[in-house]
């Protein structure tokens, strides 16, 4: 998965509980994505960075909040969760210039 | 707004056979065309992109793609199927790589 590392790799929560998701990577790529999948749906966007200290909205941007202090990482917080927050979560990344996206392993999460 | 459709939500062919998935896209101007392959339980793997040039792009795997723009098109090629070609397939489309909208996915099988 190209240097891509998500933790944790599964999880479950409970109803209003707070988590982040952990997306790190070690190939100085300055793009950094979240995505959510879910069945029928392919992959929607939730948040992404193109650099340390900026970020942007995605398609579902709701319920979820992402901040960017270095270029290595790019967490994905969930403050109070919610059953339809159960997905997978991938963490994608890219060279600035480049289009093509590297993908992480990612990380799913049930919300009970 | 872009958006992806791939009509056929789960295909099977015979090992051997030759394959075609289907996507669709819309978007307003020339867009950036992605396929990506997902092994059971992995991330995304790029198989090829178009953003401009030759219509006829040629991936890894033995896969290629045509862009058809009159039909807004960019469907997914294989002359004969391998039994490991076993996945799901992703189309994408967007202006870039940060913007990207994703179709619902074919979840192709193969036959020995």
């Amino acid at each position: 998965n190209a240097g891509v590392t998500q933790t944790p790799k599964f999880q479950v929560l409970k109803t209003g509980q707070s988590m982040t998701l952990q997306c790190a990577q070690d190939m100085n790529h300055e793009y950094m994505s979240w995505y959510r999948q879910d069945p029928g749906m392919g992959l929607r966007l939730i948040h992404y960075s193109v650099g340390a200290g900026i970020t942007d909205q995605g398609e579902v941007p709701n319920g979820y909040n992402v901040s960017r202090s270095t270029t290595e990482d790019f967490p994905l917080r969930l403050l109070s969760a919610a059953p339809s927050q159960t997905s997978v979560y991938f963490c994608a990344i890219n060279r600035a210039g480049e289009e093509t996206q590297y993908f992480g392993p990612g990380t799913r999460l049930l919300v009970l | 707004a872009q958006s992806v459709t791939q009509p056929d939500i789960h295909i099977t062919v015979s090992e051997g056979a030759s394959l075609e998935l289907r996507c669709n896209y819309s978007y307003g101007a020339t867009p950036y065309l992605f396929w990506y392959v997902q092994s059971p339980g992995q991330g995304l793997q790029l198989l090829l992109k178009y953003f401009s040039g030759d219509t006829l792009v040629q991936g890894i795997k033995g896969f290629e793609a045509e862009f058809k723009r009159s039909q807004s098109s960019f469907n997914l090629r294989k002359p004969s199927v391998h039994w490991s070609d076993a996945a799901e397939y992703f189309c994408a489309v967007g202006p870039n790589n940060n913007d990207m909208r994703f179709g619902a996915g074919t979840r192709l099988t193969v036959k020995p």
